[in-house]
């Protein structure tokens, strides 16, 4: 059984630009779940989806956005970088939204220059 | 809104003997869930235990157990017989916010 997919798996950016991250999650999951993982905040809740709809949402600006797809994959956008959004994200799979159990991505480290 | 408190942020264990990582929550929500996890030096965050706010008993997973105390709450990550392999930052988290802990930093030495 595969795991969670996140690509790709390190990026470069400049000041200013946008990007998009995805994440397949593990097959028959409807839940995914992204965070922002910093040396100085730690991991952050960004927002989950479940069956293409967003359930939960953290305290980030609106230049996070995230979709999911109806085969469960699922995208996060981020606009107009800047430096601070330099850091891991992960992405997390679960078979339903409150499940006990929640599966990671090995991430996508983001340098934004 | 939840809170998860780490007060650790590293801890040393001798490879064998057992550790506990502390993690203190708060909440004002009835349902609510704790879990564990184990992220290693290449980034991945690996699921270990969870404990259900109505479980009656402490979770236990293998080498790991949960000592969850309701009225403290508290819900402490026990290692039993440490390994080398469990060198790590161990994150205590809490649904259904998805608040994660600052994270303790275990190494096992030899």
């Amino acid at each position: 059984k595969a795991g969670v997919t996140q690509t790709p798996r390190y990026l470069i950016k400049t000041r200013g630009q946008q990007v998009t991250l995805s994440c397949s999650p593990i097959s028959g999951h409807r839940s995914v779940s992204w965070y922002q993982q910093t040396p100085g905040q730690g991991l952050q809740f960004l927002f989950e989806y479940f069956s293409e709809t967003q359930r939960n949402k953290g305290n980030f600006p609106g230049r996070f956005s995230g979709r999911q797809f109806s085969n469960s994959r699922s995208e996060m956008n981020v606009s107009t970088l800047e430096l601070g959004d330099s850091a891991l994200y992960l992405c997390a799979s679960s078979l339903e939204s409150l499940s006990t159990e929640a599966f990671f991505g090995q991430g996508t480290r983001l340098t934004v220059v | 809104a939840q809170k998860i408190t780490q007060t650790q942020p590293g801890m040393f264990v001798q490879e064998k003997e057992a550790v506990t990582l502390d993690c203190t929550y708060d909440t004002s929500d009835p349902s609510y869930g704790l879990f564990w996890y184990k992220q290693p030096s290449s980034g991945e965050m690996i699921f270990l235990i969870y404990q259900g706010s109505y479980d009656q008993q402490n979770a236990t997973e293998g080498r790991y157990s949960l000592n969850f105390q309701k009225a403290r709450k508290s819900a402490n990550l026990v290692i039993s017989a440490s390994q080398l392999g469990d060198s790590a930052m161990y994150f205590c988290a809490m649904r259904p916010s998805s608040t994660f802990g600052r994270g303790t930093s275990l190494i096992v030495h030899p």
